[in-house]
């Protein structure tokens, strides 16, 4: 298996431009997440689906910030306009079975992307 | 979920065992504790995870004491590699990551 795809993994885009980040999760799984990771905030979860249906969107920040799961293998997360404080390495992670009884826990994560906002 | 507190930073010599550590005292019966590593500039790894017993798997070790109020990760033999953020998370619903732990493993 190729692992969760992200897309792209670096950005660097100006203040006010719309950015899309697009994540590809490992095939059969059902639960996708996004998180954030910056040094001074560390790993924060933005929003997390389960069967396409985003469950927990506590962590996005502001209405800036959207995500979507179209389809069982797809997902994006949106930031318009952009802000130079966006900028982190943004990951998408996938799991299958996440609420169910029997899941382990264990989350499968990208490479990231990074963006950077001038 | 309930917090961890772990070390800020750790050091182990290659060939040793790092043994890190993690509080959870305010965990609940139905929390899981899971650890994760994040070598530089990757996401986030799994490691191990474990409820009430010991656990083991060919990464690591997990020792959970009686109580369920602090455990141990054990990687029995460390190697350059293992350095990375040790994060203990507990869990019954989202994954929420802390700090974590720096563990530098030096020849």
């Amino acid at each position: 298996d190729a692992g969760v795809i992200q897309s792209p993994r670096h950005e660097v885009t100006e203040m006010g431009q719309e950015v899309t980040l697009r994540c590809k999760p490992i095939s059969g799984h059902n639960s996708l997440f996004w998180y954030r990771q910056t040094m001074m905030r560390g790993l924060e979860l933005l929003i997390y689906f389960n069967n396409n249906v985003p469950i927990d969107d506590s962590g996005m920040p502001e209405d800036r910030f959207s995500a979507k799961m179209p389809n069982a293998s797809f997902s994006t997360l949106k930031i318009q306009p952009s802000e130079p404080r966006d900028s982190a390495v943004y990951f998408c992670a996938s799991s299958s079975d996440f609420t169910g009884m029997k899941n382990t826990g264990e989350l499968f994560f990208g490479e990231g992307s990074r963006l950077t906002v001038l | 979920d309930a917090k961890t507190t772990q070390p800020p930073s750790m050091d182990c010599a290659e060939g040793r065992a790092a043994n890190l550590p993690c509080n959870h005292s305010t965990i609940s019966g139905n929390e899981y504790v899971y650890w994760y590593r994040q070598i530089h500039s990757q996401g986030p790894q799994y490691i191990i995870h474990g409820l009430k017993n010991n656990e083991t798997n060919e990464m690591a070790s997990l020792i959970i004491t009686e109580d369920r109020k602090s455990s141990t990760l054990i990687l029995p033999h460390a190697t350059l590699r293992d350095t990375a953020v040790y994060y203990c998370i507990v869990r019954y619903g989202k994954l929420t990551f802390g700090q974590g732990t720096i563990l530098t493993v030096h020849p």
